[in-house]
């Protein structure tokens, strides 16, 4: 079964900062599926990025990119030029690729202070 | 397309009585799941539709959770007999073929 561990229970970065967000994700299948999801403060879950583990390119998505590093099973979220609208839960998730069963982290809520 | 929608947002209910929720996906999408969320906690995974057939369950879901999707479309979540350790967000997604999951947004359950 897979694993999703985010050491961070909160973090906050100054508006205009750049912010990293941990996660690791323990698997042992080889081909399998990362994801970012945001959940701003009573809102629903939206997808922020994702990762395909069989990438080598690391996946950006305008101010979002991640850092996959596999054999260290690490997949941290850079947030450059954070903005106050970026305030929110922020979870680590994973599929394996085989498998349909989403495994969340226990998310990292992140301030961005004005 | 008009995301996935969820009823009701809310609902109140003693402790014993039976609710039901309800879950409309992205109508392309053939791949729904149920998630329960308690506070500042991540999702847990409760059981996954594709199509009309349920193919996983967790062991979360207890023998008083049942979930359907008839015809492949809608889904209902019931919860039988509810006690005050059910209260939490319950969270559906639809997924097309790439996989990434469209969250609602949520079926808050309080039970007294």
């Amino acid at each position: 079964a897979q694993t999703v561990t985010q050491s961070q229970p909160e973090m906050s970065v100054q508006e205009a900062e750049t912010v990293t967000l941990s996660c690791t994700y323990d698997t042992s299948e080889n081909n399998y599926y990362l994801f970012w999801y945001k959940q701003p403060p009573s809102r629903q879950m939206i997808l922020v990025i994702r990762q395909e583990a069989y990438k080598q390119q690391n996946a950006t998505e305008n101010r979002f990119s991640v850092n996959f590093q596999k054999a260290a099973k690490s997949f941290s979220l850079k947030i450059s030029d954070s903005q106050l609208g970026d305030t929110a839960m922020y979870f680590c998730a994973g599929r394996d690729n085989y498998g349909q069963n989403f495994v969340f982290g226990p998310g990292t809520r992140l301030s961005v202070l004005p | 397309d008009t995301g996935v929608s969820q009823n009701p947002r809310h609902k109140i209910t003693k402790r014993g009585q039976n609710v039901t929720f309800r879950c409309d996906p992205i109508s392309e999408h053939n791949r729904l799941y149920w998630y329960r969320q308690t506070l500042g906690q991540g999702p847990e995974f409760l059981t996954y539709f594709q199509n009309e057939a349920q193919l996983e369950k967790s062991r979360l879901l207890s023998d008083r959770f049942s979930a359907e999707r008839p015809k492949g479309s809608f889904s209902t979540l019931e919860i039988q007999r509810t006690e005050q350790g059910d209260s939490a967000m319950y969270l559906c997604a639809s997924s097309p073929a790439t996989g990434e999951l469209f969250f609602g947004e949520g079926s808050r359950l309080t039970v007294l």
